[in-house]
């Protein structure tokens, strides 16, 4: 069965420090895979897809960068954060492929805290 | 412009008794699919259930169904004999065209609260 992992679950991090989330998914090849960000009480906000390894796909302009080093695992990034990235990041993967279904299954996320 | 709307913020049902989540999108594209998702307090997202906008048949999973009114672009969740787990985040969401490889629109959700 496929399984999708996500950490840290919480992160508290000060304002212009780096951060990396990670994702993985097993059980599995070929995802696509997502970076939502969803803001309290609302609803998701996709940030990057990406359909294979070294294909990342960016749908909101800002100071965060996703890579896809290996085929089951996906990386939200940024140099240096903001107050405004305090979020909840929720990671996605759909099958593709003769088996490929069309919901997407989500990780348990990571709530980020900037200071 | 705002594909999926949801226009309950809130909703309260008493437990054992039905519900339904209003959802409406917006979509030029004849072949879309749309998607109910289950959001606890603890943050994760559920998929519920999928409808194909050609499907002739509602879509129905357990207590799940999916009342889709396609002329009056609506797909509503409908949550028979509700029960206390039941409470949570529900978010309805519109992928177009179908088996493409991009995102997943969301609605703002309807936060339903069971009642004992």
């Amino acid at each position: 069965s496929q399984t999708i992992h996500q950490w840290p679950a919480t992160l508290v991090q000060p304002v212009g420090s780096p951060l990396s989330l990670e994702c993985t998914v097993e059980g599995t090849s070929n995802p696509n895979l997502y970076w939502y960000r969803q803001a309290a009480g609302r609803g998701l906000q996709l940030l990057f897809y990406s359909v294979g390894i070294g294909q990342i796909s960016s749908e909101v302009p800002q100071n965060l960068s996703a890579s896809r080093p290996q085929d089951r695992q996906f990386i939200l990034s940024s140099k240096k954060l903001l107050l405004s990235d305090s979020s909840f990041y929720l990671c996605a993967w759909r099958a593709t492929g003769p088996g490929g279904t069309n919901e997407q299954f989500f990780g348990p996320g990571t709530r980020l805290t900037v200071l | 412009a705002q594909k999926i709307t949801q226009t309950q913020p809130g909703m309260f049902v008493q437990e054992k008794e039905a519900v339904t989540l209003d959802c409406t999108y917006d979509t030029s594209d004849p072949s879309y699919g749309l998607f109910w998702y289950k959001q606890p307090s603890s943050g994760e997202m559920i998929f519920l259930i999928y409808q194909g906008s050609y499907d002739q048949q509602n879509a129905t999973e357990g207590r799940y169904s999916l009342n889709f009114q396609k002329a009056r672009k609506s797909a509503n969740l409908v949550i028979s004999a509700s029960q206390l787990g039941d409470s949570a985040m529900y978010f309805c969401a519109m992928r177009e065209p179908t088996g493409s490889a991009r995102q997943l629109t969301f609605g703002s959700g309807t936060q339903l609260t069971v009642l004992p």
